[in-house]
């Protein structure tokens, strides 16, 4: 199975800040890596599909980059909606894999 | 625009199998046998992170997570737009939010959950 990390593991920031969030997948996977914000009580939402590309209707503060093993997700200046919890996905092979998420927090 | 609805107990005995049922709404009358979509169950345990449980293609073709593979079946009605999860002999690590979810498929790199359920709470306890 491939192995995603996440780092942090939650971070506290302030509304403006730009944050960053690190995926680093077990071995290569190309670009089949997404991002999912999930709220308490709700359902995960896809951010961003293929390392980079936004979702349809997801505000541009949010960015994805990266390729291979290693994948970052950027809040360009946070805002009070996007504390949450961030998930990365890959989707290059099968069992599907999840990380195990980074909290963020009002500072 | 396509919704999901789980439905199902929310309670289950141990050793006891857990069924639910995944009720897709809105969108074309195709929607279900696009050859984009795939539907899937993913879970999470109380305060821990997502777990992929399986996938199936309308076609009736499953993917199931190795872990959980001996334990699952995903099935699928296009005909009701319903699919549906079983998990044999339930323990208590079972007790999870479950959610179903569209998984789509499309171009080079995209192959990503973009639909949701609400999610069902399920509890394994006698």
């Amino acid at each position: 199975d491939i192995q995603m990390t996440q780092s942090p593991s939650s971070l506290s920031a302030s509304v403006g800040d730009r944050v960053t969030i690190t995926c680093r997948a077990s071995q290569t996977i190309a670009s089949f890596l997404n991002w999912y914000q999930q709220k308490p009580g709700k359902a995960p939402k896809l951010l961003i599909h293929g390392a980079s590309s936004l979702q349809s209707g997801v505000t541009s503060r949010f960015s994805g980059s990266g390729s291979g093993t290693d994948f970052t997700l950027t809040i360009s200046s946070l805002q009070p909606e996007d504390f949450a919890t961030y998930y990365c996905q890959q989707s290059y092979s099968s069992p599907l894999t999840f990380g195990g998420g980074t909290k963020v927090e009002i500072k | 625009q396509v919704q999901l609805q789980e439905s199902g107990p929310g309670l289950v005995k141990p050793s006891e199998t857990l069924s639910l049922t995944c009720t897709v709404s809105g969108g074309s009358m195709t929607s279900m046998t696009s050859s984009n979509y795939y539907w899937g169950w993913i879970r999470q345990p109380p305060g821990k992170g997502l777990d992929w449980i399986g996938n199936i293609y309308h076609s009736g073709t499953t993917y199931y997570n190795p872990s959980l593979k001996s334990r699952v079946t995903i099935s699928v009605d296009t005909s009701k737009k319903q699919f549906s999860l079983k998990l044999s002999s339930v323990t208590a690590a079972d007790t999870a939010v479950y959610y179903c979810a569209r998984r789509t498929i499309v171009g080079a790199y995209t192959d990503a959950f973009d639909t949701w359920g609400q999610g069902t709470m399920v509890i394994v306890s006698s």
